[in-house]
């Protein structure tokens, strides 16, 4: 199997700076997707492809790579940014096409 | 603008079936392939079906392979997914997912549905 790794939590206050962290062996050659998801709603895509963002989703949203870990980055955090994050990509190989990580319960203190 | 509206979930006994659907409207329902991602209560997420754009190809997460069967009626723009012979590990929140081919293999979602809650107890 192949397995993305995430902290289960990271906690922030209003206004700062709160980073999310994605391991996998294959991300050095597989883009990495992050997923917003409020209680009781859908996901939501805010990154794609490493890191891209939808014209929909606020510019304090970013992502980055670097080796075998993504980051999503939501500066200033906001109230309303208080979520589970989950990211997602591949193997790469033919197999396990859409890996998903356990996801991270962001708590805006 | 995207709209996926799900219906067919519900509560039902081990053993039994459900049929999930999921109508959507806003793009060209016919040029892109679809997927079902579920939820078990308090869990993360999860793949369990794709369908490509004009339903030529199928694939199944192990645990349902057997048990479920995605299909897709281009001309009612709806997608389904039959389950089967259900058990208490398939209690999930069911999301219908537009699927975007990034690469040779890999898929991402950027529309889902709302979700279909099964319950089996």
């Amino acid at each position: 199997s192949y397995e993305l790794t995430q902290p289960p939590s990271v906690s922030v206050s209003p206004g700062q700076t709160a980073r999310i962290t994605c391991s996998g062996d294959a991300l050095p050659k597989q883009f990495a997707f992050w997923y917003q998801q409020k209680p009781g709603q859908a996901p939501v895509l805010v990154i794609y492809k490493d890191t891209e963002r939808p014209s929909e989703i606020p510019e304090r949203f970013s992502g980055s790579s670097s080796g075998t870990t993504v980051t999503l980055t939501i500066s200033g955090v906001q109230a309303e940014d208080e979520a589970d994050y989950f990211c997602q990509s591949s193997h790469g190989d033919g197999s396990f096409r859409v890996v998903f990580g356990a996801g991270t319960k962001l708590t805006v203190l | 603008q995207v709209h996926m509206v799900q219906s067919g979930g519900g509560e039902v006994q081990p053993g039994r079936s459900l049929r999930l659907s999921c109508e959507v409207s806003g793009f060209t329902f016919s040029r892109y392939g679809l997927h079902w991602v579920r939820q078990a209560p308090g869990k993360g997420l999860e793949w369990v079906a794709e369908i490509w754009y004009d339903g030529s190809h199928e694939d199944y997460v192990d645990s349902v392979k057997g048990r479920f069967t995605i299909s897709r009626d281009n001309s009612r723009n709806t997608l389904f997914l039959q389950m089967n012979s259900l058990r208490a590990e398939d209690t999930a929140i069911y999301y219908c997912a537009r699927a975007r081919l990034y690469n040779s293999d890999g898929y991402y979602y950027d529309h889902w549905g709302p979700g279909s809650r099964v319950t089996v107890s």
